[in-house]
């Protein structure tokens, strides 16, 4: 199975200051198609998970465009611009590449 | 507007059975995978199965191996439902199910809780 590591597991963050999580694969994510299935999601307290990224780099609906995806093969980045209030929570990364799909274990970002 | 909404979650005992259903709407449902995920309270997100659509590998399944042989998914397009059978549940199963929409997860329900214990 692919293995998703993601760091920090926590990650205090101050209002209008940038923020990065890092995810990192245990097999290249680059599938036959050319395309990377690896998607960033994030869930606050007491809902239910959101996508916010889907094939590396691609925003989804609604998403604001302080949030943005890159990487390549087996190292991942999402990146928060400018950090908001309603960005609190758990960040996850997963991938769709291979069978079984594989989630990180998260990254809490609270604000400092 | 696309809504998932899974039912069927409740307290069962160990060895018990259960069936998740998600009512798909807003989407053409027949093309499209659907994905059951869960976790485990305060912990992170874990794929259980999936099951392809017209558009994405027809009608093929795909398993963890932790519920393999023991859980299955299924799918009624005239009904645009999505179904998790689930046998032989253990503790270890408790968590909240949620269907989400597509291999990739674009959209998910709400999530229905399942508790195995006696």
């Amino acid at each position: 199975d692919v293995v998703m590591t993601q760091s920090p597991l926590s990650l205090p963050v101050i209002l209008g200051q940038p923020a990065s999580i890092s995810c990192r694969s245990s097999q290249s994510l680059v599938y036959s198609d050319g395309n990377t299935y690896l998607n960033w999601f994030h869930q606050r307290p007491g809902q239910s998970p959101r996508r916010l990224i889907y094939r590396l780099s691609n925003r989804d609906s609604g998403v604001p465009d302080r949030f943005s995806g890159s990487g390549s093969g087996t190292d991942f980045t999402l990146k928060i611009s400018r950090v908001e209030a309603e960005d609190v929570g758990v960040y996850y990364c997963m991938q769709g590449t291979h069978w079984p799909l594989t989630f990180g274990g998260g990254t809490k970002v609270e604000i400092k | 507007e696309v809504q998932l909404l899974e039912s069927g979650g409740g307290l069962v005992q160990p060895g018990g059975s259960l069936r998740l259903s998600c009512a798909a709407s807003g989407f053409l449902f027949s093309f499209y995978a659907m994905t059951w995920v869960r976790q485990t309270p305060g912990k992170g997100l874990e794929w259980v199965s999936s099951i392809g659509g017209s558009g994405d590998s027809g009608d093929r399944t795909f398993y963890a191996d932790s519920v393999k042989g023991r859980f299955t998914i299924s799918r009624d397009n005239s009904k645009n439902t999505l179904y998790l059978q689930m046998n032989s549940l253990r503790a270890e199963d408790t968590a909240v199910y949620y269907c989400a929409k597509g291999r990739g997860g674009d959209h998910w329900g709400q999530g229905t809780l399942v508790t195995v214990s006696s």
